[in-house]
């Protein structure tokens, strides 16, 4: 069974430049999150989708982060302008769903990652 | 604000010995709880699940629970070198799922 995948692996850009990540899921999979991991701390949820529509957006900077996932399949996440404190890596998982008492179905397959830089 | 908490450590325990990771949470609607652990340089990768209270074991780790308290603990029995890792405590409410900011074990050969 073929894993989450994510792109691109490594990314450094300037402060105020875009970026742009990719993510797809495993197949079958109906949840999807991005979660922004910086260095020593534990992944922080940005935004979590249910097929296409958003469940939880609420940590997400929406000034200058935004993220789709047409088709409920695919999703990407995007930073536009970079501030310097985006540097981390940003985290693509995803998973079966839930259901009261399912706790197995909530497991989250991460992705590697795309790492990114901001200078 | 949802809060799960995790001594930072790091932790640092001898080869064979019982390592103990603790995680508190604040939301007491919380119905599911984890444990991923996590390599540097690498992804969270999932241990263990815990949705009743009491103990869990699977092989050399065993998960408690306990609601009331809103503590969830890991225990590493027989600790090898590679078990050292970053452990993250998730903790989730249906579909919200957070994570503390994990702890960092090393086992000493």
């Amino acid at each position: 069974e073929a894993g989450v995948a994510q792109s691109p692996r490594y990314k450094i850009i300037e402060k105020r430049q875009s970026v742009a990540f990719w993510c797809n899921p495993i197949s079958g999979h109906a949840t999807l999150y991005w979660y922004q991991q910086i260095l020593g701390q534990g992944p922080k949820l940005l935004i979590q989708f249910q097929n296409n529509g958003v469940v939880d957006d609420s940590q997400l900077p929406k000034d200058r982060f935004s993220a789709e996932r047409l088709k409920g399949v695919d999703s990407t996440l995007k930073i536009q302008p970079a501030k310097l404190e985006d540097s981390a890596v940003y985290l693509c998982a995803s998973s079966l769903g839930w259901s009261l008492g399912g706790a197995e179905t909530g497991e989250l397959f991460f992705g590697e990652g795309s790492r990114l830089t901001v200078l | 604000q949802k809060e799960v908490e995790q001594n930072s450590g790091p932790l640092s325990v001898p080869e064979g010995a019982i390592a103990s990771l603790n995680c508190t949470y604040s939301d007491r609607g919380s119905q599911s709880f984890f444990w991923y652990r996590q390599y540097s340089g690498k992804s969270p990768e999932l241990i263990m699940f815990i949705y009743s209270n009491g103990d869990k074991e699977d092989g050399r780790f065993t998960a408690q629970l306990n609601k009331a308290s809103q503590y969830v603990s890991l225990l590493i029995r027989d600790s090898q070198p590679s078990d050292s890792a970053t452990y993250l405590c998730a903790v989730a409410n249906n579909n919200d799922m957070r994570f503390g900011a994990g702890t960092r074990l090393t086992v000493k050969p």
